[in-house]
């Protein structure tokens, strides 16, 4: 079945430390995004990309970092800079374009202690 | 800056009456719009879209309304039902680029 998938579902880190979450498609989208989910705030855009090699910063990029050197996969790095870490992050794809919905994975949680 | 804003963060219905969520935005560009469902802890699904040159779709008990010149759309359910129960996002695109921003989330609540 053609989906986005999301690893690891709950991530615990220490502070201090990278956390890198892995977001992987085999819908032959060429748009991919991750997104924060914080209570109240809704979605907020970290990162997306339109294509191989090439991404752009969202709304709330700092302390963040991705790569995109494969079409399926695009994944989110957390940084120590990052202060506010502990959110649930979701990652989505769509076909480039400019329209058509965005397909969701079912997220991560991190938590940092 | 909150592109898209959704002002009630609940809503309350009964069983069989219309649920009505609404969305404003403030970025012109924008020209695609879309409401998703969501449930905790799961990634949000897709429920219907609108494209700027209508100002009306419907998709069985859902129907979204666009006006352009209010920048406003608003989600109709009806009737509504318990399963309907989940927290209900409105998100919007540009033509010209590849972002799609959301707006905060209505937590609606059909009641039996």
């Amino acid at each position: 079945d053609g989906g986005i998938t999301q690893s690891p579902k709950y991530l615990f880190r220490k502070e201090g430390q990278n956390v890198t979450l892995s977001c992987e498609q085999n819908l032959n989208h060429d748009a991919m995004y991750w997104y924060r989910q914080d209570p109240g705030q809704g979605l907020r855009l970290i990162y997306y990309s339109q294509i191989v090699n090439d991404f752009q910063k969202g709304d709330i990029a700092e302390g963040y970092s991705v790569s995109r050197e494969k079409k399926e996969s695009f994944p989110l790095t957390v940084t120590s800079a990052q202060k506010n870490p502990t959110a649930f992050y979701l990652c989505a794809s769509r076909l480039a374009g400019g329209t058509g919905e965005l397909f969701f994975g079912e997220g991560s949680r991190l938590t940092v202690l | 800056d909150q592109q898209v804003k959704q002002n009630s963060p609940s809503l309350s219905v009964q069983e069989g009456r219309i649920s009505i969520l609404n969305c404003d935005y403030t970025n012109s560009m924008f020209d695609y719009f879309l409401w998703y469902k969501k449930y905790p802890a799961e990634g949000p699904t897709f429920l219907i879209s609108i494209s700027s040159i209508k100002d009306k779709n419907e998709d069985g008990r859902f129907t979204v309304f666009l006006n352009k010149s209010a920048k406003h759309l608003s989600l109709h359910i009806v009737p509504s039902q318990p399963g309907d129960s989940a927290v209900y996002f409105c998100a919007a695109s540009g033509d010209n680029n590849n972002d799609m921003r959301f707006g905060a989330g209505t937590r609606l609540t059909v009641k039996p």
